[in-house]
């Protein structure tokens, strides 16, 4: 059962142009997102996250979108470059008042910027 | 920035032996990690949490006796995949305390 879907496994844009990544979810009880950037044979790099109390956050040319009623994210990249080319995953989680989220991914998006 | 690194980066192995995989945190204490696994072109996978001074918890479907976690300081998790299999092949990941900071991830081949 996928809690997390990222529904297209590739997505090409033309540099400069707007990068859109989209992620939905079911678990109703995920109230914690976040998007990562990921190299072959490395570790997730952090990008940007978002709460459910806010339904935008913006990051230099990142910024995600939260519809919590349609359960739908989005990851907006203006203007794409070249090395933004990568598998973008998004992450889920219930937040337990820690700080120590057990997070849930989707399968990622692969991202190709062509010059 | 809080750096996580794993050792080793990368690891062959004949099947039935067992593998251990550190992961540190540098330059900060990680009182929880959290170790993943990815299979080619899926998810990462959590597998279980690791806790400092206490047993770890592990997701549904992860068996606990072929997974051996050990946290036994602020700075150090071990998993310890024992009599590795071919299936058990996949890239391990780390992460620790806090949700933005993962390892470089370990990638093992069990022949």
């Amino acid at each position: 059962d996928q809690q997390v879907k990222q529904n297209s496994p590739s997505l090409s844009v033309q540099e400069g142009r707007i990068s859109i990544l989209n992620c939905d979810y079911t678990n109703s009880m995920f109230d914690y997102f976040l998007w990562y950037k990921k190299y072959p044979a490395e570790g997730p790099t952090f990008l940007i996250s978002i709460s459910s109390i806010k339904d935008k956050n913006e990051d230099g040319r990142f910024t995600v979108f939260l519809n919590k009623s349609a359960k739908h994210l989005s990851l907006h990249i203006v203007p794409s470059q070249p090395g933004d080319s990568a598998v973008y995953f998004c992450a889920a989680s219930v937040s337990s008042g820690g700080s120590n989220y057990k997070l849930t991914f989707g399968k990622g998006t692969l991202l190709t910027v062509n010059p | 920035g809080a750096v996580v690194s794993q050792h080793p980066s990368w690891v062959i192995c004949k099947s039935g032996t067992s593998v251990k995989i550190e992961c540190r945190s540098l330059d900060f204490q990680a009182t929880t990690m959290f170790w993943y696994r990815q299979f080619p072109k899926q998810s990462l996978m959590l597998m279980a949490t690791s806790n400092e001074g206490s047993k770890a918890t592990y997701e549904q479907g992860v068996e606990k006796d072929k997974f051996l976690i050990n946290h036994a300081s602020l700075t150090l998790s071990t998993l310890t995949v024992t009599s590795a299999h071919p299936e058990d092949s996949s890239f391990y990941i780390c992460s620790a305390n806090n949700e933005q900071f993962f390892g470089p991830g370990t990638r093992l081949t069990v022949l």
